[in-house]
């Protein structure tokens, strides 16, 4: 079946500084992926969705300069939180298109915790 | 746009009972999918059960299955001899057909828990 990998699967990182998180169709071209954020006892809420080689689409209340999303490759996109506050932490999940004959179906990373401190 | 609403925050189910999971939602469009996920704690979210608006024959997954009512909107999920690896969040979710830039819209969720 189809595999969607995250790394780092967890980071803890100091306040004020950036991280990259890494989401990877494996065994699959996915020319869309979307990230969700996840807070504990809560549900997937979409940040933004991911095209390959165009900017990222955000969700309202998003903030793009501080959530950016590169999907530079057709198996690859990468969140990046810049100036990280504590705030911040929280579960971060990607998930990856994949087409089908005549649909499409989601396929789901492991997600990856941040917590910053 | 669309909504889901899961209006069970918690729900708990002997083992080898039988418990039904509440889903509703809430669109326009004729033409749609809609899926339950089980999110366990390792939070790694994986697909039960998808439902193509355009069957009326509900879908059955071995120990799952769901009662489509197209007309009332309503989605649920049905766990028959539950099992304690089935103690988890579930979501429910809905997709338009088509369009593949759109993605899953999700409920709030239900933590099942099941008794030994």
């Amino acid at each position: 079946g189809a595999v969607v990998s995250q790394h780092p699967s967890w980071v803890i990182c100091k306040s004020g500084t950036s991280v990259k998180i890494e989401c990877r169709s494996l065994d699959f071209q996915a020319t869309t992926m979307f990230w969700y954020r996840q807070f504990p006892k809560q549900s997937l809420m979409l940040m933004a969705t991911s095209n390959e080689g165009s900017k990222a689409t955000y969700e309202q209340g998003v903030e793009k300069d501080k959530f950016l999303i590169n999907h530079a490759s057709l198996t690859l996109s990468t969140l990046t939180v810049t100036s990280a506050h504590p705030e911040d932490s929280s579960f971060y999940i990607c998930s990856a298109r994949l087409r089908l004959a005549d649909t499409y179906e989601q396929y789901f990373g492991p997600g990856t915790r941040l917590t910053v401190t | 746009a669309q909504t889901v609403t899961q209006s069970q925050p918690e729900m708990s189910v002997q083992e080898a009972e039988t418990v039904t999971l509440s889903c509703t939602y809430d669109t326009s469009e004729s033409d749609y999918y809609l899926f339950w996920y089980k999110q366990p704690p390792s939070r790694q979210m994986i697909l039960v059960i998808r439902q193509e608006a355009y069957k009326q024959q509900n879908a059955t997954e071995n120990r799952f299955s769901v009662n489509f009512q197209k007309a009332a909107k309503s989605f649920s999920l049905k766990i028959s001899d539950s099992q304690l690896g089935d103690a988890a969040m579930y979501f429910c979710a809905y997709r338009n057909l088509h369009s593949g830039n759109t993605p899953l819209v999700f409920g709030k969720g239900t933590r099942l828990s099941v008794i030994a």
